[in-house]
């Protein structure tokens, strides 16, 4: 099946360190996924984060970067100096070309500590 | 940016009863979508609706689930009779285009479902 994998629940760093969350992936019906992160602020929706479509790039928004590794299968997202107003809850995800779905991991609630 | 609205943010209901959830999604938007997301679990695609009709579904998609979006207003999920399973937040997602893998998807904030 197609899933995606996020280690931690909740990851907390100091303001201004960096940050890594971990995400990979796995996928047995779709040739060339999309990878996705999303991000949602306390009371809100979700918004798409950043996303990368070809294997080897990297996407950037708002500081955060992920590399779309498909020797690893991975998609980790990572910023230099996180701030408090990062603090929220992160989602992998990949998509397939074609279709309509797009699968999620667990989420990663990050926690910035001032 | 643009924004989806799911009212209401919170329903109680008995098992059973029936439930409609409501979402306001963005104005100029064709393509609506459901995901559940069960407490600690993995959000999950329930169905997507275009032009009337649902287009694809998966098999978290009930016989007792309908959706429907009419005269424009607002997008609804049904739920009729409600089992204590469905317990879970639902939440709503509008985007132009098709193919939310390649535009972009906004996201309501959720509705909390909790069936006792």
């Amino acid at each position: 099946g197609d899933s995606v994998t996020q280690t931690e629940g909740q990851v907390t760093v100091s303001e201004s360190k960096s940050l890594i969350i971990n995400c990979t992936y796995s996928t047995t019906s779709i040739a060339y996924p999309n990878l996705f992160w999303y991000v949602r602020y306390p009371g809100e929706g979700l918004q798409l984060l950043l996303k990368v479509i070809t294997a080897g790039q990297k996407g950037s928004s708002r500081g955060f970067e992920a590399t779309y590794n498909k020797e690893t299968t991975s998609f980790h997202l990572q910023k230099a100096s996180v701030q408090e107003s990062d603090s929220a809850v992160y989602y992998c995800a990949l998509g397939d070309q074609g279709g309509n779905r797009i699968f999620f991991g667990d989420g990663t609630q990050l926690v910035v500590k001032p | 940016g643009p924004k989806v609205l799911q009212i209401p943010s919170h329903q109680i209901i008995d098992m059973g009863q029936m439930v409609t959830l409501n979402c306001d999604p963005v104005s100029n938007h064709l393509y609506f979508y459901w995901y559940k997301q069960i407490l600690g679990q993995q959000m999950e695609f329930l169905v997507n609706f275009y032009n009337g009709k649902v287009m694809e579904k998966s098999k978290l998609f009930k016989d007792q689930f309908s959706v429907e979006r009419p005269d424009g207003s607002y997008f609804t999920l049904k739920i009729q009779p409600t089992a204590l399973e469905d317990s879970a937040v639902y939440f709503c997602a509008s985007s132009f285009r098709d193919k939310p893998s390649q535009n972009t998807l906004y996201f309501g904030a959720g509705t909390r479902l909790s069936v006792l």
